[in-house]
């Protein structure tokens, strides 16, 4: 069975510190797919980047950049020059495969808190 | 402009009083799927659906249920409401079956069963 572990509930980080959120996740399959997803204040869910088990380069977006390393089943999230706008949960997600019906599996999510 | 639309976004109802919430998306998804949000155990999938008269449990189905009869329409049903089901629910949409598909969320539905 598929697993994702966020181990941080929450951080506090002031204006303009680095954070990265920890992610790490249990399958069997060797074809998966990675996930995170930004919930702000406002209670949407909003994609943020998927990875598949296959491509394990880093990527950058802005301020935002991402470390999976398939060795020790981790997809870490930073943000760099952290930001008031970016205190949201943050949910890490996993999907086996493709076979039909490939459920998403969700982490517990870290809330995130920026302070000016 | 392409989305899933939930509705209502919040209701206060009774034990027992039969309720729907509805689903409905614009893209042309085969795949539908309903989660809820409770605080420290993040999203947990209710029921999905891969495509029109197809659906199937998730992790948590007990007390629900749903229906496909159109692919755009994937409502939740609770027929019998409890307090344990009081949660922050979301329905999602992708285009295909396949796990690759990052999935499109509603803006969330939120359920006070007193």
């Amino acid at each position: 069975a598929q697993k994702v572990t966020q181990a941080q509930t929450e951080i506090s980080v002031v204006e303009k510190e680095d954070v990265t959120l920890d992610c790490v996740y249990e399958t069997r399959d060797t074809t998966y797919y990675l996930f995170w997803y930004k919930q702000p204040p406002s209670g949407e869910l909003v994609f943020l980047i998927r990875r598949n088990s296959f491509d394990e380069q880093n990527e950058i977006s802005g301020r935002y950049s991402w470390n999976f390393q398939k060795s020790t089943s981790s997809f870490n999230f930073t943000i760099t020059a952290s930001q008031v706008v970016d205190s949201a949960v943050y949910f890490c997600a996993l999907s086996e495969g493709e076979t039909s019906g490939s459920r998403l599996t969700f982490g517990e999510g870290t809330q995130l808190t920026v302070n000016p | 402009e392409a989305q899933v639309t939930q509705n209502p976004r919040y209701l206060i109802t009774v034990t027992g009083k039969k309720l729907t919430v509805t689903c409905s998306q614009n893209m042309n998804h085969e795949y539908m799927s309903w989660y809820r949000q409770d605080p420290g155990l993040g999203l947990r999938q209710i029921y999905y659906s891969m495509n029109v008269e197809v659906t199937d449990k998730g992790d948590v189905p007990e007390g629900y249920k749903v229906s496909r009869k159109e692919k755009r329409n994937f409502p939740l049903i609770l027929e019998s409401p409890s307090p344990n089901q009081t949660s922050l629910y979301f329905c999602a949409s992708r285009l295909f079956t396949g796990g690759n598909q990052p999935q499109h969320f509603g803006d969330g539905t939120r359920l006070s069963i007193l």
